[in-house]
């Protein structure tokens, strides 16, 4: 399995909402990312987890959180977003950073 | 901040042609990375290529890499319709090294919007 997972691939959520976004890999890769990517602009880093450990925190507002159950889950927790929060989000993994990243196909996140 | 800059920003060919995207990086790299979008879903990794390399292939890609200029670019050759997407350059900087597995952040350029008309 070379793939990874995220589910939902659409969400639509209102300010009050608390949603998750969730990201599955079967590959043995040892670290996950998720990234942010705002319409026609390029992916930015928000969180880095390694070993289940949250490793890099690009001082992303509190309103997410991330949660990294075990190896092969990354979870996005949403609450009391912001319209400007829509985008769409990007999770990866990789085993040896030297040697690319694999991402999944991303949620598209609406906050109305 | 973004690390590279891509020229063209948008380009537009007919199915056959060449395609060739330029980035510019700001600061050393240890690899630089290309990959596809595909209507703003996510990423595939093309190809990567190390500071100490100056060109690889991957079947009809050919990347190119100046470090004295701080540039790489990607060819696509003979395109096809399917090649349609936005593309990325992105570095990639080492953050750690635990256990044996490092991990990195990728900084993206703005990208490169390829049309390719059949």
């Amino acid at each position: 399995d070379t793939e990874v997972t995220q589910t939902p691939k659409h969400l639509v959520m209102g300010m009050t909402n608390k949603k998750s976004l969730k990201c599955e890999q079967h590959m043995g890769h040892r670290a996950m990312y998720w990234y942010k990517q705002k319409a026609k602009k390029p992916p930015e880093l928000m969180f880095v987890y390694s070993y289940e450990k949250l490793s890099i925190n690009e001082s992303v507002p509190s309103r997410f959180s991330p949660e990294c159950p075990n190896s092969s889950l990354l979870n996005l927790h949403l609450h009391a977003l912001q319209p400007e929060d829509s985008a769409l989000y990007l999770c990866a993994s990789s085993q040896v950073w030297d040697y690319g990243y694999t991402f999944g196909s991303g949620t598209r996140l609406t906050v109305v | 901040s973004q690390q590279g800059e891509e020229d063209p920003q948008a380009l537009s060919i007919q199915e056959g042609e060449n395609a060739t995207m330029n980035c510019s990086y700001k600061t050393s790299i240890n690899n630089l990375q290309w990959y596809r979008q595909n209507s703003g879903r996510g990423l595939v990794h093309l190809i990567l290529i190390r500071s100490n390399e100056r060109e690889k292939h991957s079947g009809r890609l050919r990347v190119t890499l100046d470090t004295s200029k701080k540039s790489s670019s990607l060819l696509i050759t003979a395109s096809r319709a399917a090649d349609t997407a936005s593309y990325f350059c992105a570095t990639d900087s080492a953050l750690a090294n635990a256990g044996g597995t490092s991990y990195g952040k990728l900084t993206f350029g703005q990208g490169t919007i390829l049309t390719v008309h059949p």
